[in-house]
Order: structure tokens, then C-alpha cells, then sequence
């Protein structure tokens, strides 16, 4: 079956500085990979996803790479903010929402 | 409009007791996910129901798992003879799945305590 990994497990970055977190997985059928990002007490919620005929997806400060022939891809945060401080998950799904697995997650510290 | 919602928001029980967890998606959504998770850990997949295809249990810990979905909407999540290792958050999320999309609604999960 599916399996995801994710590094760091915690990062820590100055306000104003970029993060990059980064996941790999191993079924080559996985086709889509979401980002969730995670706030105390509350369920995930989607901030950026990527499918895999697509490289590269950009929503102001944040990013998402796809890199389908490593089985890697990355989450970038550009001029992070405290509110940016959060758990992420990364996750990889084949089609029709199948085989849904989640990294096991970054906590993210960004110190004003 | 309204997101997933879940109840009861906090669950305590004794050892042994049965719990029911209830999960309400967001209408129209075919596909709904129990996930489990622990304190300071990741996304535990534990079911998964998409239409009215046979669930996909392959996620569940034990025989004390169950899980519903009547008419496929609202979905119960049931844990016989609770034990203490059964303490975690139970996050519940719905999508439209397939070509209506994949993106996965949460809920703010029930928090269950077992002493």
C-alpha cells in the first residue's frame, strides 16, 4: 500500500523568512497530493493541492512541487507570518479518492 | 454553507462501554472518511464510503470498529467495549470524490476519553 513521509517533523523560521517541507510516497499510482494545514484544536483544512500532470501550483505565498519521477513533493511558504504556525500534513491519493494516506505531519513555529 | 459537522464535540466513557460517534457531511457529497488521530500524531485512515459502493474497512484497528452511513448521507462511527487505547480525536470528512473533485472537508472532531 501506500506510504508517506514527511520532513521535518518540526521547523522553526524567523517572520519574514520562506519553509519548505517536504514529503515522499511510494505507490506510482498516486495521483493527487493535497497540503492541509492544522490549528490547535481544529479538524484540517485544505490550502493547496497539486495533481500529477501538473509541476508547480502557486496561490500568493504559498507553493506546491511535484517531482512525479522521485515521488517527491514540496510545500513552500514564502514571507511567513505567526499565523502561518500550524501542524501541515501532506497526503496521496490515487483517483477517485482512494487510498487517501497523510504524512505524519510538520509542526511549523514561525517566532515574530 | 454549512461545513461537516460533528457531535458530540468531547465524548468521556468508562472502560468497556460502547460509544457512537456521529458525523453529518456536507450535503452532497458522496464520499465521507473516518480518520483517527492521537495526540501529537498524524491522520489515521480508518473507513472510507463512497456512494453506495461496498466501504472500503480496510482502516479499521479491530472487530470493535464499525461504521454506517444511511442513505448516504449521515455516518455513525461505533466502538464496542472501549479501551483505553481508543483515547484519541476522530475526525470525520466528506468530499465529492471522483471528477467532482477530491478535496476533503473535516469536521472539528470528537475528542473521546476513555478512563
Amino acid at each position: 500500500g501506500e506510504n508517506v513521509e514527511q520532513h521535518p517533523s518540526t521547523l522553526s523560521v524567523q517572520e519574514g523568512d520562506s519553509a519548505v517541507i517536504k514529503c515522499t510516497y511510494s505507490d506510482s499510482a498516486s495521483n493527487y497530493f493535497p497540503w492541509y494545514k492544522q490549528e490547535l484544536g481544529k479538524g484540517p483544512q485544505l490550502i493547496i493541492d497539486i495533481r500529477s500532470n501538473v509541476g508547480e501550483k502557486k496561490d500568493q505565498r504559498i507553493a506546491v512541487t511535484l517531482n512525479k519521477t522521485a515521488k517527491h513533493f514540496s510545500l513552500h511558504i514564502t514571507e511567513t507570518q505567526p499565523e502561518d504556525s500550524a501542524v501541515y500534513f501532506c497526503a496521496a491519493s490515487r483517483d477517485y479518492g482512494q487510498n487517501f494516506v497523510f504524512g505524519p505531519g510538520t509542526r511549523l513555529s514561525v517566532l515574530p | 454553507g454549512a461545513g461537516v459537522s460533528q457531535s458530540p464535540s468531547n465524548k468521556v466513557t468508562e472502560k468497556g462501554k460502547d460509544v457512537e460517534l456521529r458525523c453529518d457531511p456536507i450535503s452532497g457529497h458522496t464520499a465521507l472518511y473516518w480518520y483517527r488521530q492521537s495526540l501529537g500524531q498524524g491522520l489515521e485512515f480508518l473507513i472510507y464510503f463512497q456512494g453506495n459502493s461496498a466501504p472500503d474497512k480496510s482502516g479499521l484497528p479491530s472487530d470493535r470498529f464499525s461504521a454506517e452511513r444511511t442513505g448516504g448521507s449521515v455516518s455513525t462511527l461505533t466502538i464496542q467495549r472501549t479501551q483505553q487505547e481508543d483515547s484519541a480525536v476522530y475526525l470525520c470528512a466528506s468530499s465529492l470524490a471522483g471528477t467532482g473533485g477530491l478535496e476533503q472537508y473535516f469536521g472539528p472532531g470528537t475528542r473521546l476519553t476513555v478512563t
